[in-house]
Order: structure tokens, then C-alpha cells, then sequence
């Protein structure tokens, strides 16, 4: 398996232009993590979903973020307008919890610039 | 309170030593745990799970103590490949099977 696909992995955009995040969980995986991290907050869960349902989006930080996940293979995160504070790396995760693995899987992340 | 507690350190220590980090987690329902470990730029890895008994991989010994609601990495005649910043995660059977980290704890093994 070539592991969880995210992509872009590098994106500079301008405050107010729309950003979408993509990512590709491994095969098999029934739960999906989408994750933030900065310097000052850490890696911070922004919402997860099992099964292709979304589970927990309270840690979205406002209106302007949204996820989906339209089948097992495949889920976004969009950013609309983005503004400069949104600058972070988005790392996309998925895990295995039916064969009692357990184990979070991450990708090699998306490094955002807002300017 | 946060979910998942961590001693950010940093911890300095030369080659040789060894070194011990604590982590405490707030929900006594917790399911399962783990040890991952982060290089700069990269993303987070797997490192070791955390067994009720306790587990050894090699230089590497992890522990739960769920009575008192922490788990512990310990690393042994740490080498300078051992640099990088530790994060405990803990998987929650009671929050639709939330994964909870810490915010790491930063380790710099010098010569």
C-alpha cells in the first residue's frame, strides 16, 4: 500500500482565495483524521469521520473551514476564504480499528501559506 | 485541563544517556495508547504501542499505568538519531474512537 496520499503538498495562495486540501486514506481504514499543526498550538484535531461519516468537527476552527469525505477513498478539506492565520501544516490520517490495530496512519502533510 | 498532558521539555542530554518522558491523560475510559515520534518537517510516525504489561523494543521500553492515568517512554543509551520530539496519543472508546496527542515533547541527544 503506498500509505495515505495528500496533496497538494505545498500550497502559497493569497488571503481570500479558496484552498482545498485532498487526501487519499489507506485501503481498508474506516476512520479518517484531518489534523493542523503550528509552532504555537501543536497538532490540533479539526474532525474525523467513521465509515465516511463525520463524527466530531468541533475542533473546525470557524465557518470558513469544511471537510468531506464523499466515499472511503477519497476526502477534502476546504478552506473559504483562507486568511493568513490559517498558515499550518494539514496533516490527513486514517486508521484501521476493525482488525484491533488501532494504529493512526499519517500522511506526509500539506504545508499551507496564506499571505 | 487538557486531554493529553506532556512535559514539552526541551530535554538536552548527550549521547549515552538515558531518558524518560511521562505522559498523563484525563479519560479514564481510554482504550489504547502510543508513543510516535516526529521529525522536523515530517509527519508524525509510529513508534511503539503501549501494552498494559509494558513493552520493549530494543532500546525503547514503554509503560501504562492506568491507575494513575500515565504512560512513560523510556529510551537507553540514547544516540544522536534519537533527536526528534515525542508524542503520546491516546484512543478514546467512549468518543466514537477519538485519537487524542499530546503536544510532544522535544528530545536533543548531542555528542
Amino acid at each position: 500500500d503506498a500509505g495515505v496520499i495528500q496533496s497538494p503538498r505545498h500550497e502559497v495562495t493569497e488571503m481570500g482565495q479558496e484552498v482545498t486540501l485532498r487526501c487519499k486514506p489507506i485501503s481498508g481504514h474506516d476512520y479518517l483524521f484531518w489534523y493542523r499543526q503550528t509552532m504555537m498550538r501543536g497538532l490540533e484535531l479539526l474532525i474525523y469521520f467513521n465509515n465516511n461519516v463525520p463524527i466530531d468537527d468541533s475542533g473546525m476552527p470557524e465557518d470558513r473551514f469544511s471537510a468531506k469525505m464523499p466515499n472511503a477513498s477519497f476526502s477534502t478539506l476546504k478552506i473559504q476564504p483562507s486568511e493568513p492565520r490559517d498558515s499550518a501544516v494539514y496533516f490527513c490520517a486514517s486508521r484501521d480499528t476493525l482488525s484491533g490495530a488501532n494504529v493512526l496512519t499519517f500522511g506526509a502533510g500539506s504545508r499551507l501559506t496564506v499571505l | 485541563r487538557k486531554e493529553v498532558e506532556q512535559d514539552p521539555g526541551p530535554f538536552n542530554v548527550p549521547e549515552g544517556a538515558t531518558v524518560a518522558f511521562n505522559c498523563t491523560y484525563s479519560n479514564s475510559a481510554s482504550q489504547s495508547f502510543f508513543w510516535y515520534r516526529q521529525d522536523c518537517r515530517k509527519e508524525p510516525k509510529l513508534l511503539m504501542s503501549v501494552y498494559s504489561s509494558g513493552n520493549e523494543d530494543g532500546r525503547f521500553t514503554a509503560q501504562l499505568n492506568r491507575a494513575s492515568q500515565y504512560i512513560s517512554l523510556l529510551i537507553r543509551d540514547s544516540k544522536l538519531s534519537d533527536s526528534a520530539t515525542y508524542l503520546c496519543v491516546v484512543n478514546s472508546n467512549t468518543n466514537a474512537g477519538k485519537s487524542t496527542f499530546g503536544d510532544g515533547t522535544t528530545l536533543t541527544v548531542k555528542p
